[in-house]
């Protein structure tokens, strides 16, 4: 079954610590982003990839990074400069960047918890 | 720039009532709207989405929506709820004549649908 993966589902970190979050799609998107989920806020984009090797910020980059090496797998890093890392965070993807009626496939979800 | 509102942060209804969950846009062009449904500790999952055409947008699970230019409205309904029906929907939209570049969705806060037997 074509799917996105997200990996791990419960991750727990101490503080100054830099943690990696997997996504992995089969779907043959060419466009990922990452969202971050806090209560009562909605969704916010972190970063999305319209294509392998291309990545853009969104709208609370701060103390996060990417990388877009395969078209499959858009990995988030969360690092010690992100203030407030707890959250849900969803990876998403979506058929082709330049079609924009294409709706968006989520992941499972990761939830960080930093101790 | 674009952005969403959802009024309302829970929404009770009774099972077998119908049941609106409403949503507001902005956007300088033209809009693409979606709705998503979560359930806890879960994945979004798409219900539904208005490109062009029809106004009545029906979606998965019975699902419909009505989009109204005129109000910037794109309120989601069923005729008849039920228990399982209850959870988180984000109603989502991208500004399709944004001419900076690509545009990216923007979601509401999400409204909690509860649904009493």
């Amino acid at each position: 079954d074509g799917g996105i993966t997200q990996s791990p589902k419960y991750l727990f970190r101490k503080e100054g610590q830099n943690v990696t979050l997997s996504c992995e799609q089969n779907l043959n998107h060419d466009a990922m982003y990452w969202y971050r989920q806090d209560p009562g806020q909605g969704l916010r984009l972190i970063y999305y990839s319209q294509i392998v090797n291309d990545f853009q910020k969104g709208d609370i980059a701060e103390g996060y990074s990417v990388s877009r090496e395969k078209k499959e797998s858009f990995p988030l890093t969360v690092t010690s400069a992100q203030k407030n890392p707890t959250a849900f965070y969803l990876c998403a993807s979506s058929i082709d960047y330049r079609r924009n009626t294409g709706e968006l496939f989520f992941g499972e979800g990761s939830r960080l918890t930093v101790l | 720039a674009q952005s969403v509102a959802q009024p309302e942060d829970q929404v009770n209804v009774a099972e077998g009532n119908p049941l609106t969950v409403k949503c507001t846009y902005s956007v300088s062009g033209n809009p693409y709207l979606f709705w998503y449904v979560q359930y806890p500790n879960r994945g979004l999952q798409f219900l539904l989405k208005y490109i062009t055409g029809d106004n009545l947008v029906k979606g998965s699970y019975g699902f419909e929506a009505e989009f109204n230019k005129s109000q910037t409205s794109f309120h989601l309904k069923k005729p008849s709820a039920l228990v399982s029906d209850s959870a988180l929907y984000f109603c989502a939209v991208r500004d399709i004549t944004w001419d900076s570049g690509y545009s990216t969705l923007t979601f509401g806060k999400g409204t909690m649908l509860l649904v009493s037997p």
